[in-house]
């Protein structure tokens, strides 16, 4: 499982577009990106994942440089709904059944 | 479907006392976990399941034990309660470990321990 680093908390407005960033220098071969959301009060929810270039889907997208070592999640026009904690992970899909591990992920406020 | 669904939502528990955690996910899910969360932390993984009858430690597994008698149900027992486990606890479900991993989550257990 490779160590991902991602800033604690970033601020934003509505309507702006949101880009976190993870850095995962030591990814393997096969570990794919993920990235998961947290609402106060509530589990984390999966939102994009993606091996290499660009991932995208109704919630963000997602974007992987020809390294992967590291990967950006854009959110577009956000909104005071998207207030949340954002978690990165970078882990083997191929058979690896011990868990997820969770950093502590990006604090995004999103203010009016 | 209901997804993942996790009782009681809160309790409080005096140290030294034993306590059940229920899960049960509705989705044929073979792969099962759970989590705790603390304050400011991420997610840290407990006990996990790969199916009925199998179970593995996570990272922190101490004062906790787990069983799989069904591919529904996940319980999480604590043994005897200490304040220390205060916390939020995450049960999850994912379809196949290597082939689809993404973990869906229950709504939480919210537990104080006194």
């Amino acid at each position: 499982l490779a160590k991902t680093t991602q800033p604690i908390s970033m601020d934003s407005y509505e309507g702006q577009e949101v880009n976190i960033t993870c850095s995962h220098n030591n990814i393997a071969t096969n570990d794919y990106i993920t990235w998961y959301q947290q609402f106060p009060s509530q589990g984390p929810r999966f939102i994009i994942q993606g091996y290499k270039t660009k991932v995208t889907n109704e919630v963000a997208s997602l974007f992987i440089p020809a390294d992967r070592k590291s990967s950006t999640l854009s959110l577009t026009r956000v909104s005071l709904s998207d207030t949340a904690v954002y978690y990165c992970l970078a882990r083997y899909s191929g058979g690896g059944a011990d868990g997820l591990t969770f950093g502590k992920g990006t604090h995004l406020i999103i203010q009016p | 479907n209901a997804g993942v669904t996790q009782t009681p939502k809160f309790q409080v528990l005096k140290t030294g006392q034993s306590m059940t955690l229920q899960c049960a996910q509705d989705m044929n899910h073979e792969y099962m976990s759970w989590y705790r969360q603390d304050p400011g932390m991420g997610l840290r993984l407990i006990h996990y399941s790969v199916g009925a009858g199998i179970t593995d430690q996570g990272e922190v597994p101490n004062g906790y034990n787990v069983s799989r008698s069904t591919t529904e149900d996940f319980p999480l027992r604590l043994l005897s309660a200490a304040p220390s486990q205060t916390s939020v606890y995450f049960c999850a479900s994912s379809p196949q470990p290597g082939l689809d991993d993404t973990q869906y989550f229950g709504p939480g257990t919210r537990l104080t321990v006194l």
